[in-house]
């Protein structure tokens, strides 16, 4: 079975400082992929970045890397320069590209604040 | 605008009604999820279909039945609400390759 785990129930951070969320996996799956969706107070569902098990290089969106160890089995999200509007949770997440249908996974997430 | 159309977006229910819950996506994707997000527990996969005329349980299904239509429609019905199943249930759908996936609004259920 996949599964997530993101053991900080809640981080701070000053605005425009770095954050790390941390992220965890385990699968069998030989192939998978792993995203980062942030939910706003509005409750929408946003998707940020994602990495694939085979790419060679972490994954970069605009101030969100994903800092992937694939031996450690985890995949966590770096915010640089933190804004106010980050304030939100955020969702590790996995898709096993073989074994698995395609459905995702997620885990329990983690609340960010940014404090100005 | 192109996307995963959710309806309705709020509900209450007595315990015991029925309600389908609709999934629309015009982005022609194979697969369509129902999540059910409960607080501090993230999103837990209800049921999945990963074509059209398929479909599979997932991790929480008990309480829940589903219906791919057609390619574009993917609904939830649950034919007896009982209170546990207050949440908020997000459809999703996803094409080949990751960047597929995308989320409607949620519909925030209620069950009294």
């Amino acid at each position: 079975a996949q599964k997530i785990t993101q053991t900080q129930p809640g981080m701070f951070v000053q605005e425009k400082e770095a954050v790390t969320l941390d992220c965890t996996y385990d699968t069998s799956d030989p192939s998978y992929g792993l995203f980062w969706y942030k939910q706003p107070s509005s409750g929408e569902m946003i998707f940020l970045i994602y990495q694939g098990s085979y790419d060679q290089q972490n994954a970069t969106e605009g101030r969100y890397s994903l800092n992937f160890q694939k031996a450690r089995k985890s995949a966590n999200l770096v915010i640089s320069a933190s804004q106010l509007g980050d304030s939100a949770m955020y969702f590790c997440a996995m898709v096993g590209f073989y074994n698995y249908g395609q459905n995702f996974v997620f885990g329990p997430g983690t609340r960010l604040s940014v404090l100005p | 605008n192109a996307g995963v159309t959710q309806t309705p977006k709020f509900q209450v229910l007595k315990t015991g009604q029925s309600m389908t819950l609709q999934c629309a996506q015009d982005m022609n994707h194979n697969s369509m999820y129902w999540y059910r997000q409960d607080p501090g527990m993230g999103l837990r996969l209800i049921y999945y279909s990963a074509s059209e005329g398929t479909t599979d349980k997932g991790e929480v299904p008990n309480g829940y039945n589903v219906s791919r239509l057609n390619k574009r429609e993917f609904s939830l019905r649950l034919e007896s609400a009982a209170p546990s199943q207050t949440s908020v249930y997000f459809c999703a759908s996803s094409g080949q390759g990751y960047y597929g996936y995308t989320f409607g609004s949620g519909t925030r259920l209620t069950v009294v």
